[in-house]
Formats: structure tokens, sequence, C-alpha cells
């Protein structure tokens, strides 16, 4: 069965610090791994995809990475900001019959306090 | 282009009705998802349209779900007789064709958010 698990659960930082977030997942075969930012109550906003072959993507202060081997992606966001106060989802894609269906995590739940 | 629309964002209704949510995706995008998400939770994967194609549909979509994207374009969630499990927000997302430069990223709507009472 394919999943995708994420930790931690929850985070709380305070502003201006560095955090990282976690993804494993059993999803096969691969095709792409994407992080979301999903703020409460709105549909989720796409931060980097990766395909098998990249290792680091960047996106302002959001840098995503991915080892295929290990089956772990990490999401590191630099210099936090109140603003970043959202849901973190990591999305894992799979071809199954032609068709890319997207597996999702819980997410990472971040708040960012002044 | 405004992204993917949903309408209504907010649905309020008594147990045993039966609610349409109604989903536009971006233009030109020949592939459309809908999920449910409820609290503190990922979004589950329900069904997909390529096209007006229904290519696959998930266990959780159980006999009172239909969903359907008659001409290719928008797309109708039905949920009949709802419960009050059925409470979530039901997000609709489209993705342009496979091979193109932007192919392998989804778009989400704002949801639709339903409160079965």
């Amino acid at each position: 069965k394919n999943q995708v698990e994420q930790s931690p659960q929850s985070l709380i930082i305070l502003e201006g610090k560095n955090c990282t977030l976690q993804c494993n997942y059993t999803v096969s075969p691969f095709s792409n791994l994407r992080w979301y930012k999903q703020d409460t109550g709105r549909g989720p906003v796409s931060l980097t995809i990766m395909t098998f072959s990249e290792n680091t993507k960047s996106n302002g202060r959001y840098t995503a990475t991915l080892d295929a081997d290990t089956k772990q992606s990490s999401l590191h966001i630099t210099a936090s900001q109140l603003s970043d106060s959202a849901s973190y989802i990591c999305v894992v894609s799979s071809m199954t019959g032609g068709s890319y269906i997207p597996t999702f995590g819980r997410g990472t739940s971040l708040i960012v306090h002044p | 282009d405004t992204g993917v629309s949903q309408n209504p964002r907010h649905k309020i209704t008594k147990r045993g009705q039966n609610v349409t949510f109604r989903c536009d995706p971006i233009s030109e995008h020949n592939r459309l998802y809908w999920y449910r998400q409820t609290l503190g939770q990922g979004p589950e994967f329900l069904t997909y349209f390529q096209n007006e194609a229904q290519l696959e549909k998930s266990r959780l979509l159980s006999d009172r779900f239909s969903a359907e994207r008659p001409k290719g374009s928008f797309s109708t969630l039905e949920i009949q007789r709802t419960e009050q499990g059925d409470s979530a927000m039901y997000l609709c997302a489209s993705r342009p064709p496979s091979g193109t430069v932007a192919g392998n990223t989804i778009y989400f709507g704002e949801g639709s958010w339903l409160t079965v009472v």
C-alpha cells in the first residue's frame, strides 16, 4: 500500500529560526514528490516538485531535498516568518494504470511565534 | 485565468439531503481530481478525470457519491443522502496535459466546506 508519513505532526518555532520537516514514503513506482503549503481553510499551494533524478530544489526560503534510495524527503525553511504558519503537506505521485495518482501525507502543522 | 474555482465555498445541510459541488478547473487543464479533507488530515483522493473520462475512483467513494465531468471542462460532485460523517472540505484540483512544462504541478481550488447537521 502506498503511504506517506510526515514528521513531526506539529512544530512551534520562534520567528527568524530555521526548521526542517520530514517526509518518508513507500510509493511505487515513484514519479515525483511535491511539497505543498496549506493555510487554514484554504486549498494547498505548491512549493516544490522533484523527480527521481533531482535531490534538491529551492523556492525562496524553502529548500526541499529528496533521497530516492532511502525514500525520504525534507523541507527546510530558513529565517521563518509569521506567514509561514500553515500545514505543510508532502505528496508523492505514482503512475498507476496510466494515471498519476498522488498520495498525501497528513501534513506537519507549523506555528511561527513572534 | 483565475485558477481552480469551486462553489459553493460553504454548505450546511441537514442529514439525508443531497448536495452538489461544482469545480471549474483552469482552462485547458484536461486532468481533474476530487479530494476530501477533514481537520488535521491530509487530503484523501476520491476520483480522477482525464477529459470527460473518470479513470480512477477511490474505495472511499461510496455509492452515495457520484462525480461527473460531462464535457471535459467543469465537474460536479454529488453526495446523496448526506451523513454527518460526510462533513469535510471537498477539494478540487486540476492539472495540465502530460508532456507540458507544468504538467507535473497540481493546482488546487480553495475547497468547498460541507457541514452536515
